[in-house]
């Protein structure tokens, strides 16, 4: 099965509402990373995560190591967060390898 | 100023071609990697480097190459390219699991 299993697949969401996103690791996991992918293709980098939370603007993460989970808020959604949201999951004796969730697909209409 | 780019951006090739996709950081970051992305799909790890003169097998390295010459180029070769490498390629650096993307190669084997 996927070590790093992301939820919802895909997503709908009015403008300046608000939305979670998870994933979920069956792999023993030390760091996560966020990134988005936007409609024009460009993978951007949102959170570095050790276990912990971190915040940016609209946008806060959170790490579970012992849960085996991780989250991306994002608060009053704007068009441009459309995009698809992947994570990614070191998965300790990877040698700098990571191990990617399948992606959220995330749709904010106005 | 862009600290990962790739070249070519689009790139037509004929079935038994060879191929170079070309990768240069400016971060001075150790660690490189090329990926493809299949549509709908999530990332996939081909080939990566830990400095100058290394290259190591990703996930799917069968029909590819790799060449990292210094510290700030790594190229990814497909010495004899078949239609199932039509793909988008993404060239990463970082240090330790942070991972830095350029903005993609877009291949089409004919």
């Amino acid at each position: 099965g996927d070590k790093v299993k992301q939820s919802p697949s895909a997503l709908s969401l009015q403008e300046g509402t608000n939305s979670a996103l998870r994933c979920n690791f069956s792999i023993a996991a030390t760091t996560v990373q966020w990134f988005l992918q936007n409609p024009r293709g460009s993978l951007i980098n949102l959170f570095y995560l050790v276990p912990g939370t971190k915040e940016n603007g609209r946008l806060k993460s959170a790490f579970d190591s012992k849960e085996s989970y991780s989250t991306l808020h994002i608060r009053d959604a704007q068009l441009e967060d459309s995009g698809t949201y992947f994570c990614a999951a070191d998965p300790m004796d990877s040698n700098y390898q990571l191990i990617w969730g399948s992606g959220t697909k995330l749709i904010i209409k106005p | 100023e862009a600290a990962v780019t790739q070249s070519p951006r689009n790139k037509v090739a004929v079935t038994g071609g060879k191929v170079t996709l070309s990768c240069n950081q400016t971060n001075n970051h150790n660690n490189m990697y090329w990926y493809r992305q299949d549509t709908g799909h999530g990332l996939r790890l081909i080939h990566y480097s830990y400095g100058a003169g290394s290259t190591e097998k990703g996930d799917i390295p069968d029909g590819y190459k790799a060449s990292r010459p210094s510290q700030e180029n790594f190229s990814l070769i497909l010495e004899l390219a078949t239609p199932s490498q039509t793909s988008v390629y993404f060239c990463a650096s970082g240090d330790y699991y942070e991972q830095y993307f350029g903005p993609g190669t877009r291949l089409t084997v004919l």
